[in-house]
């Protein structure tokens, strides 16, 4: 158990929806980190947060977009969902953000299915 | 950006040591070495990072060449619990927060 939690575990949806993800990071981790993993694609890195504020950006769709709470949750909402949305979220935490060497702690996954 | 090569697969037996390799030709001097492992049906795991020495933990070493060119994450005695992707991740000033996977490389171990 890594200390991160998803919710909900499984999500299916129709196309054109819009859902919402939500991950508690490690009790003490500034920093939440989302991810994407296709069986096409692998795991990509989407967005990150640091103390409520947006860090780095990667290769996330302008139809996804992402907060970090004053409580340190965060959410990964996704619009307007596409059959190649499908795939499994991870959310990651760390202590800090600039730190090399700071591991990054992974929660269970959302698993996302669109039909 | 600095990129890795891995090995597609890898098989082990149980209870006998693993050496997964890593290539990264194009490492930068700041770029930090890390390790994770992703198990079937969960999020990936940290496992190990260094910069230039060889670096022990509990769960695994890893091994560095003097050039930094390569390194090898050892599984001293791998259990069937082991069996996961393995993936070498270079970390450096530019993208420390984004971690690049690749595919990794997948290894089975056989009771």
């Amino acid at each position: 158990d890594s200390g991160v939690t998803q919710t909900p575990k499984h999500l299916i949806t129709a196309t054109g929806q819009r859902v919402t993800l939500r991950c508690s990071p490690r009790s003490g981790d500034l920093s939440v980190y989302w991810y994407q993993q296709s069986l096409d694609q692998g795991l990509q890195f989407l967005i990150h947060y640091y103390n409520g504020e947006e860090r780095a950006k990667g290769n996330i769709l302008e139809r996804f977009s992402a907060q970090q709470f004053p409580d340190l949750h965060s959410e990964l909402n996704l619009s307007s969902l596409e059959l190649g949305d499908s795939a499994l979220y991870f959310c990651a935490s760390s202590v800090g953000t600039s730190g090399l060497s700071y591991e990054q702690y992974f929660g269970p996954g959302t698993r996302l299915t669109v039909t | 950006d600095a990129k890795t090569t891995q090995p597609n697969s890898m098989e082990s037996n149980e209870e006998e040591p693993v050496h997964l390799p890593c290539n990264h030709s194009t490492i930068s001097g700041t770029d930090y070495i890390h390790w994770y492992r992703q198990l079937p049906s969960q999020g990936p795991e940290y496992v190990i990072h260094g910069l230039t020495s060889n670096v022990n933990n509990r769960m695994a070493s890893l091994a560095i060449a003097e050039d930094r060119k390569s390194s090898t994450l050892i599984l001293h005695r791998a259990t069937l619990r082991d069996a996961a992707v393995y993936y070498c991740i270079l970390r450096g000033p530019k993208n420390n927060n984004d971690m690049r996977f690749g595919a990794g490389t997948r290894l089975t171990v056989k009771p």
